[in-house]
């Protein structure tokens, strides 16, 4: 059975640092790209970062470039989303997901998402 | 950046009834789409990939259809626990990944 379980999230001050955590079980993790969305209270789904199935390949939406870094252990079955100087707008509850493709000769990312983990609530707040 | 616009915001239906909803896309996905659906206090759950195919597990009365920019999620016949909110997704032209604003199905 496959289950991602994200964990790290809490409260912080703005400027300050948090790393979640997303430990993968029940299929093969190195086969498969990951990735962070997140969602603000009450707000809709909003993509975070994506990495590839060796780590070798990410991208990250705007407002958290140079700020966030995701990663991954493959050998810990682990994703990771390193988060420096939190602001409000970062409050909201992250999720990491499953690729639903393992990734091809020539395809490092897949289209959709088909296992979510329980999400982690980060929370900005002075 | 690939804008995806979902409608109606909000669609009030009883159970037993038809739901259509729509995802329009700024330029074409071809047929790179998903929906997905969420419950209160749940993670979002994958129910359509490439525009029409049905995620593992999803009952019949899901089905997807379109291609290019207009995109239909139809619930045949709503059952109580089908009052959701349901995200339509694309990732054929990114960074950025996008979804769209959401469609919530409540009971009228």
């Amino acid at each position: 059975e496959v289950q991602l379980l994200d964990s790290g999230g809490g409260l912080v001050q703005p400027g300050g640092s948090l790393r979640l955590s997303c430990a993968a079980s029940g299929f093969t993790f190195n086969n498969y790209a990951m990735t962070w969305v997140r969602q603000a209270p009450g707000k809709g789904l909003e993509w975070v970062s994506s990495i590839s199935s060796s780590g070798g390949n990410t991208y990250y939406t705007d407002s958290i470039k140079g700020r966030f870094t995701i990663s991954r252990d493959n050998s810990k079955n682990t994703l990771y989303l390193q988060m420096n100087n939190l602001r409000a707008e970062d409050t909201a509850l992250y999720y990491c997901a499953k690729d639903r493709d393992p990734v091809g000769p020539t395809r490092f990312f897949g289209y959709y998402f088909d296992y979510w983990g329980q999400g982690t609530l980060v929370t900005v707040s002075s | 950046e690939i804008v995806l616009i979902q409608s109606p915001a909000t669609l009030s239906l009883s159970p037993g009834e038809r739901a259509t909803l729509s995802c329009r896309a700024s330029q074409s996905v071809s047929s790179y789409l998903a929906w997905y659906q969420q419950k209160p206090g749940q993670a979002p759950r994958l129910l359509i990939y490439g525009a029409s195919n049905r995620a593992t597990g999803i009952p019949a009365r899901f089905s997807g259809s379109g291609s290019g920019t207009d995109f239909t999620l139809t619930i045949s016949s709503l059952e109580p626990e089908d009052f959701a909110v349901y995200y339509c997704q694309q990732r054929t032209n990114w960074p950025p990944l996008t979804f769209g604003g959401g469609t919530k199905v409540e009971i009228k």
